[in-house]
């Protein structure tokens, strides 16, 4: 069965570096998400991307978060100059053009951010 | 906007006994899909069981079922024959229409509640 997956699972940064988070999303499918969870907090809507641009993005995705579809596999997600806060499991998630009614979204098993 | 409530932060349920988990939402959409995810204590997301708000019988997934009263805007997760590995947190997830908005266009983004970490006993 095709899966979002994620690299790396975990990742482990100082204060002030950039990060990239991989995901390979699945083959077909059209729309990408990033979320983030905080430990012990609920998921949270950081950006979609579809048709190459960011269709929406929410208020945690400021200037020091950008996206990109580099090579019609990969979808990055690049962390400019890590904070403390920005300590999170982030999760990829796809849905292709029309999942029956359900538009389920395809999650990856996350990549764990740990800023020090 | 959106919103999703779950207002048991925790539940237990001895091993075999069914367990109701409690979701209610807030919506001005006339057309809106509801998700339940279980997330294990090894982090992934895992999807569980889809309701739209058009559907007129309740979804069910094997041992899951979705009680969908629209009315009362409550979609809650009933899981029958609760078994050791359910022990998990769960999501209640809406996810929005495609719609136009100021930045752009969304496109089904998510919208997760608080999470209920469910405990089976044996």
């Amino acid at each position: 069965e095709p899966e979002v997956t994620q690299t790396p699972s975990h990742q482990v940064t100082q204060m002030g570096q950039e990060v990239i988070l991989r995901c390979v999303p699945i083959s077909n499918h059209l729309y990408f998400y990033w979320y983030r969870q905080i430990l012990g907090q609920k998921v949270e809507f950081l950006v979609s991307f579809y048709n190459n641009e960011i269709s929406e993005k929410s208020e945690i995705f400021d200037d020091q978060f950008s996206v990109e579809r580099p090579d019609g596999s990969n979808f990055t997600l690049k962390i400019r100059s890590t904070k403390l806060e920005d300590s999170a499991m982030y999760f990829c998630a796809s849905r292709g053009p029309g999942s029956g009614g359900s538009y389920e979204q395809y999650f990856g098993p996350g990549t764990r951010l740990t800023v020090t | 906007a959106q919103k999703i409530t779950q207002t048991q932060p925790g539940m237990f349920v001895q091993e075999k006994e069914a367990v109701t988990l409690d979701c209610t939402y807030d919506t001005s959409d006339q057309s809106y899909g509801l998700f339940w995810y279980k997330q294990p204590s090894s982090g992934e997301m895992i999807f569980l069981i889809y309701q739209g708000s058009y559907d007129e019988q309740n979804a069910t997934e094997g041992r899951y079922s979705l009680n969908f009263q629209k009315a009362r805007k409550s979609a809650n997760l009933v899981i029958s024959a609760s078994q050791l590995g359910d022990s998990a947190m769960y999501f209640c997830a809406m996810r929005e229409p495609p719609k136009a908005n100021a930045g752009g266009t969304s496109y089904g983004k998510l919208t997760f509640g608080q999470g209920t970490i469910l405990t089976v006993h044996p």
